[in-house]
């Protein structure tokens, strides 16, 4: 079945620094790429929405300068956090909506702990 | 707005005992419900999902939850519990098939004991 494949799946970077997570959607091509943000033993929380070739629609209280997302192409998003603190610290998942079905997959998710 | 809530933060259950997650929905028009788990450090394994059709839906690993549409229900359930069950269960929401992200409920960690 569709695979989306995120990376990295354990991220560790000092304060202040930007990462970069990836969403790659293998085998089929994702319109809309959603992420989501989730604190341990909690729930998922929606952070944006992004089409493709378009800017990304951020839900209420996100940061759009400090999360920014880009989904440049059918088949990648990326999530970057930039100047990044300890309270970004967070399990990161994205998922692919197929353009056809509306179908929806998810990435296996990226954990990131800022020192 | 859409919403999902899972009354019980924890359920446990002894092994080969029936289980049961709760989930209510509220939903403007019709609801696209779903069941995922997770395990620790990893995302989410797709169980089932309610578009239309059968209120009695069948999914992976044994599972089932139906649809109450009077009691804005769709508890997940499974005849006999397995050790291996144990993780942790969201019921999601969604308010259309396309296009749409997913609301997530709080999630409950089933427990199952040997």
């Amino acid at each position: 079945g569709a695979v989306v494949s995120q990376h990295p799946s354990w991220v560790i970077c000092k304060s202040g620094t930007s990462v970069k997570i990836e969403c790659r959607s293998l085998d089929f091509q994702a319109t809309t790429m959603f992420w989501y943000r989730q604190f341990p033993k909690q729930s998922l929380m929606l952070m944006a929405t992004s089409n493709e070739g378009s800017k990304a629609t951020y839900e209420q209280g996100v940061e759009k300068d400090k999360f920014l997302i880009n989904h440049a192409s059918l088949t990648l998003s990326t999530l970057t956090v930039t100047s990044a603190h300890p309270e970004d610290s967070s399990f990161y998942i994205c998922s692919g909506a197929e353009g056809g079905t509306g179908e929806l997959f998810f990435g296996e998710g990226s954990r990131l702990t800022v020192l | 707005a859409q919403s999902v809530a899972q009354p019980e933060d924890q359920v446990n259950v002894a092994e080969g005992n029936p289980l049961t997650v709760k989930c209510t929905y509220s939903v403007s028009g019709n609801p696209y419900l779903f069941w995922y788990v997770q395990y620790p450090n990893r995302g989410l394994q797709f169980l089932l999902k309610y578009i239309t059709g059968d209120n009695l839906v069948k999914g992976s690993y044994g599972f089932e939850a139906e649809f109450n549409k009077s009691q804005t229900s769709f508890h997940l359930k499974k005849p006999s519990a397995l050790v291996s069950d144990s993780a942790l269960y969201f019921c999601a929401v969604r308010y259309n098939q396309a296009g749409t992200a997913l609301i997530f409920g709080k999630g409950t960690t089933l427990s199952v004991s040997s």
